[in-house]
């Protein structure tokens, strides 16, 4: 059964700070990982999605990594800013199903 | 193009009633996925759909249910409200069903059970 797990649960930083988000899953039989950011009381906002095939993604400040035989996933977020406070989860879509499996999330908190 | 639109945004229920949520995918999306957040579960698959029939369905019991009309639109169902029903249901639609059909969210039904 895949299981997903972040790391860390929550995490507070200064504006400015270069941080990492962790994400690990338990099955490597993955179609595609993706990472979501979700605003309190809101919905999700998709981030950045890497297929099996691809180790990277970037978008803007966001830069996600994959590494499927290990069963990893990074977020990296550069120079953070307080609008980037908000929980960030990952999801993995495995091959032998067509729902998102998702991590419990990493509620992150950038003060000014 | 408008994204997912849920209804309603909020809703406030009595434990034993039952309660019918919608979903409205994006134009031209045809597969619709529901999924409930909770704080102590986070979020879990419920069921989806494609053209009017069910595709996958995670393990929650028989009171939830759902059902796509043929416009794409999304309804799910739950009966007999428990106050651990209590949650974030979202809904979620893609082009087509499959694994390689990016989820598009949207912003979620609030659902209190009192």
């Amino acid at each position: 059964k895949q299981e997903v797990t972040q790391i860390p649960a929550a995490l507070s930083v200064p504006e400015g700070e270069n941080l990492v988000l962790n994400c690990s899953f338990t099955d490597s039989a993955i179609y595609n990982l993706q990472w979501f950011r979700q605003d309190p009381g809101k919905g999700l906002t998709s981030l950045l999605l890497i297929q099996s095939s691809q180790r990277e993604q970037t978008s803007g400040r966001l830069n996600a990594s994959l590494d499927k035989s290990s069963g990893r996933s990074t977020l990296y977020i550069a120079a953070s800013q307080p609008g980037d406070s908000a929980t960030y989860l990952c999801a993995v879509r495995p091959i032998n199903t067509d729902k998102l499996i998702f991590g419990t999330g990493t509620r992150l908190q950038v003060f000014p | 193009k408008a994204g997912v639109t849920q209804t309603p945004r909020y809703l406030i229920k009595t434990r034993g009633q039952q309660v019918t949520l919608s979903c409205s995918p994006i134009s031209g999306h045809r597969s619709v996925s529901w999924y409930q957040q909770t704080p102590g579960q986070g979020l879990q698959f419920l069921f989806e759909y494609f053209s009017e029939t069910q595709r996958n369905k995670g393990n929650f019991p028989g009171r939830f249910s759902g059902r796509q009309f043929s416009n794409s639109r999304s309804e799910m169902n739950v009966s007999t409200l428990e106050l651990g029903d209590s949650a974030l249901y979202l809904c979620a639609s893609s082009l087509r069903f499959g694994a390689s059909y990016e989820q598009y969210f949207g912003p979620g039904t609030r659902l209190t059970v009192t």
